[in-house]
């Protein structure tokens, strides 16, 4: 599976839109890119994933650049429980088993 | 309906000991994946069962660690000899797979705190 490399950490005001980016150069045709996040002191916890179109939900939405090496996903409006540890992952279809996980990018959204 | 949920959700120990850290999957779940966390560290595959197939043991660290899967639902994580090395969050995750071959989301439990002492 791709490796990805995130920023160590960021800050976002609240209700601005938090923008995380996430490069991928070496993501193959097969391979989603997944975001989890970590809040604290719990399980991490499914954002949002996407093979090559843009992708949105009610959490987030996730911008893939056309050649897939980079992608970003943005918060529109940022909260305060919104900081967590935010973790972009690529794994390949058929890969079911481990997520590799990185360190991730540290938002803190402050008030 | 319920989550996923792990017991207990601290664990002091002596090195040297042996611990059991328990997880209950949700229900009809067949996928079940242990990680663990160290402090300030991305998580660490240690082994994931699906079904009835034998389970990817890769992860593991090392021999006194096995996890066993019964009925298909709870599992168990044994750490036999704990080492102080061994202290960490350990997530349990399951997961439901609605399309053959195509990874799908993971739902975490809130981990077990393990200090070896």
């Amino acid at each position: 599976d791709a490796k990805t490399t995130q920023p160590t950490s960021m800050d976002c005001a609240e209700g601005r839109a938090a923008n995380l980016p996430c490069n991928h150069s070496t993501i193959s045709g097969n391979e989603y890119v997944y975001w989890y996040r970590q809040i604290h002191s719990q399980g991490p916890q499914y954002i949002i994933h996407g093979l090559k179109n843009n992708e949105t939900n009610e959490m987030a939405s996730l911008i893939i650049t056309e050649d897939r090496k980079s992608s970003t996903l943005i918060l529109p409006h940022a909260t305060l429980r919104d900081t967590a540890v935010y973790y972009c992952i690529v794994i390949g279809a058929g890969n079911n088993r481990k997520l590799i996980w990185g360190l991730g990018t540290s938002l803190a959204v402050n008030p | 309906g319920a989550g996923v949920s792990q017991s207990p959700s601290n664990k002091v120990t002596e090195k040297g000991k042996d611990v059991e850290l328990r997880c209950d999957p949700i229900s009809g779940h067949t996928a079940l994946y242990w990680y663990r966390q160290s402090l300030g560290q991305g998580l660490e595959f240690l082994i994931y069962f699906q079904g009835n197939s034998a389970p990817d043991k890769s992860g593991l660290p090392s021999d006194r660690f096995s996890a066993e899967r019964t009925g298909g639902s709870v599992s168990t994580l044994t750490i036999q000899r704990t080492q102080q090395e061994d202290s960490a969050v350990y997530l349990c995750a399951s997961s439901s797979p609605r399309q053959r071959g195509v990874h799908n989301e993971q739902f975490f439990g809130p981990g077990t705190r393990l200090t070896v002492l």
